[in-house]
């Protein structure tokens, strides 16, 4: 089973400090992982994706995320937090035979103080 | 704008009823998902159908149900209506039904029930 865990419900940073959102994944597979993001009543935006090719992902908006198989984590991060930043992001996972639908992490709510 | 197209944006309805939410998928997509997110459950898979067939269920209760069309916009109806499921439904979409495919996801279907 395939299963991700995202390590804060709530981060807050001021503008213009690094940001860093934590997931931990379980898969009994090599796990295809993905950072979505969902501003406040909007829809899920996808910020980037890892399928096993290069294991630092660079996502839109200047966010990143790097896989880590030893650790099995996927962080995401980004050097300078903007205003706009602030909203909630997912950790997901998809995994060999999923049949490519999700398992999404519970949230990390990104605060950004001016 | 993701390209999949939900509706309604918000429904209001009552205990006991039953509604219709509709998705059109991005055009070239053959696979098409559903999804509800709730405050208590977080964001749960409920349904996945590949070109009219259904290829993967998840916590799909059985008072709802699914369908993808022959132009393969998609229907999930909901009966017997109870408060708890009051929830935001996603619909999604992506080209094939595989692990690591990327899914886009419309803006939602706010569901009410009073």
């Amino acid at each position: 089973a395939q299963s991700v865990t995202q390590l804060d419900s709530h981060v807050s940073v001021s503008e213009g400090t690094p940001v860093l959102l934590r997931c931990n994944y379980s898969s009994s597979y090599s796990p295809s992982l993905f950072w979505y993001v969902q501003h406040p009543n909007k829809g899920l935006q996808l910020l980037l994706k890892y399928t096993s090719a290069a294991t630092l992902v660079k996502g839109i908006n200047g966010f990143e995320a790097e896989f880590k198989k030893s650790e099995t984590s996927f962080h995401l991060t980004k050097p300078s937090a903007h205003m706009s930043d602030a909203a909630e992001y997912f950790c997901v996972v998809s995994a060999k035979g999923s049949q490519g639908n999700l398992i999404f992490g519970k949230g990390t709510k990104l605060s950004v103080k001016p | 704008d993701s390209g999949v197209t939900q509706t309604p944006k918000h429904l209001i309805t009552a205990t006991g009823q039953r509604v219709t939410l509709r998705c059109s998928p991005r055009s070239g997509d053959l696979s098409v998902y559903w999804y509800q997110q709730s405050l208590d459950q977080g964001l749960q898979f409920l349904i996945q159908y590949y070109n009219g067939e259904e290829r993967a269920k998840g916590n799909i209760l059985e008072r709802f149900s699914a369908q993808q069309f022959p132009d393969l916009h998609s229907e999930l109806n909901l009966s017997s209506l109870e408060l708890g499921d009051s929830a935001l439904y996603f619909c999604a979409s992506s080209v094939e039904a595989t692990s690591g495919n990327t899914i886009y996801f419309g803006e939602g279907s706010w569901l009410t029930v009073v």
